[in-house]
């Protein structure tokens, strides 16, 4: 157990309303990332931060944004969504040192109807 | 992007049958992880391994770090029901960005 949560687990909506999903950590981890799945693609980064304020682009980030104001919370949020943006997403984190390993959330499953 | 390629896709085999799963990247790898997931279910770290050559088991599970750092192993011995899931292989090519395979959906037949 890594001490990650994501909330909410479930949500669905409609499209063009924005939608932010949490992701909170309890063990002060500096890398936090933000990954969407879809069947036939496995798991794809969407951002990721190094820390407060810093964060970067993965390789599916068009259509979002993140925020990261405390280390323990990763903020993702759809401005407006789409029915693409229908995935279920995970939040990581990288517990590091000599062994950097990567730990996930449970997951938020997300529908745009 | 990094293009990580799994196989099989997947396999359907009898209960107390050994199984086994390959990863290759088309660039070289510092960290091979091996992850398994449960429907409904974040991924689960199984064995990371950290240097080419290197061969960890846990339990039942052995995978093991290519020598051309380029792939990686996974094997199941004498599989159980419980094995059933998805089970992903993952790497940072540099820095500390993660790519994943698609996966391997593994079932496993009483």
């Amino acid at each position: 157990d890594a001490g990650i949560t994501q909330s909410p687990r479930h949500k669905v909506t409609e499209t063009g309303t924005p939608v932010t999903l949490r992701c909170h950590q309890t063990e002060n981890h500096r890398y936090m990332y933000w990954y969407r799945q879809d069947p036939g693609h496995g798991l794809r980064l969407i951002h990721y931060s190094y820390g407060v304020k810093d964060t970067d682009k993965g390789e599916v980030s068009d259509g979002y944004s993140v925020s990261r104001s405390k280390t323990e919370d990763f903020l993702l949020t759809l401005e407006s969504a789409t029915s693409s943006q229908t995935s279920v997403y995970f939040c990581a984190i990288l517990r590091g040192g000599n062994t950097d390993t990567q730990y996930f959330g449970p997951g938020t499953r997300l529908t745009v109807l | 992007g990094q293009q990580l390629n799994q196989s099989p896709q997947s396999m359907f085999i009898q209960e107390g049958e050994d199984v086994s799963m390959n990863c290759t990247s088309s660039s070289i790898f510092n960290t091979w992880l091996w992850y398994k997931q449960d429907p409904g279910e974040g991924p689960v770290l199984l064995i990371a391994l950290y240097k080419a050559g290197e061969l960890t088991s846990n339990g039942r599970l052995t995978a093991q770090f290519g020598i051309t750092r380029k792939d990686s192993f996974l094997n199941i011995s004498a599989s159980i029901p419980s094995d059933v899931g998805i089970y992903f292989c993952a790497g940072p090519p540099g820095g500390n960005q993660f790519y994943f395979g698609t996966g391997t959906s593994l079932t496993v037949i009483p």
